[in-house]
């Protein structure tokens, strides 16, 4: 069965800094993975998926993340953190039915 | 492309009242999906629908919840008689094929008092 497991409810990191955000799927054939955020009180946005073809992906607002298989990892990064990433943000696993399974989030807090 | 549309944005109600919450999915989507989402249990899959049909309810709390997709355009939740612990956000999303990607609506903030 497919699963998300995301490393750390809160993340704090300074504006400027590296924004790391570490996800680990488990999944019984080549998945399909994506990242969300939730801005406070909106919907979940996607902020980038990976399909099988390029292993790092770019997604918006200058957000990337890297597929490695060895490792069942999809961590999300951007290499200067802005005040307005701070947000929920959500790693989801898909086996290519209909459903998603998302992990449980991850708070980033950005500090002044 | 307006995305997913729900309505109302807000719902205040007291106990033991009706509540219908509305979606419109993303126009030629084939999936839809209703998703609860609270501070102590997170976000919760309720049910999902495949060209209008139910496919896995096991999500739904319990008979007090029931949907409906009579059409490609529309879905209904509904909570009859509602309680306080229902209160939450409740999000419906839609999907595209593969790969199965789903695209969430501003979300209902339902408060039963």
């Amino acid at each position: 069965a497919q699963s998300v497991t995301q490393l750390g409810s809160h993340v704090s990191v300074s504006e400027g800094a590296l924004v790391l955000l570490r996800c680990n799927y488990s999944s019984s054939v080549p998945p399909y993975l994506f990242w969300y955020v939730q801005y406070p009180n909106q919907g979940l946005q996607l902020l980038l998926k990976y399909t099988s073809a390029a292993t790092l992906v770019k997604g918006i607002n200058g957000f990337e993340a890297e597929f490695k298989k060895s490792e069942t990892s999809f961590h999300l990064t951007k290499p200067s953190a802005h005040m307005s990433d701070a947000a929920e943000y959500f790693c989801a696993v898909s086996e290519g039915d209909d459903k998603i399974i998302f992990g449980k989030g991850t708070r980033l807090h950005i500090l002044p | 492309d307006a995305g997913v549309i729900q309505s109302p944005r807000h719902e205040v109600t007291e106990m033991g009242q009706e509540v219908t919450l509305r979606c419109k999915p993303i126009s030629g989507h084939n999936s839809l999906f209703w998703y609860r989402q609270t501070m102590m249990r997170g976000l919760e899959l309720l049910i999902y629908f495949n060209n209008n049909v139910p496919i896995d309810d096991s999500g739904m709390p319990e008979d007090r919840f029931s949907a409906k997709m009579p059409n490609a355009s529309f879905s209904t939740l509904k909570i009859q008689p509602s309680e306080p612990r229902d209160s939450a956000v409740y999000f419906c999303a839609s999907s595209s094929p593969v790969p199965p990607t789903q695209y969430f609506g501003p979300g209902t903030r339902l408060l039963v008092l």
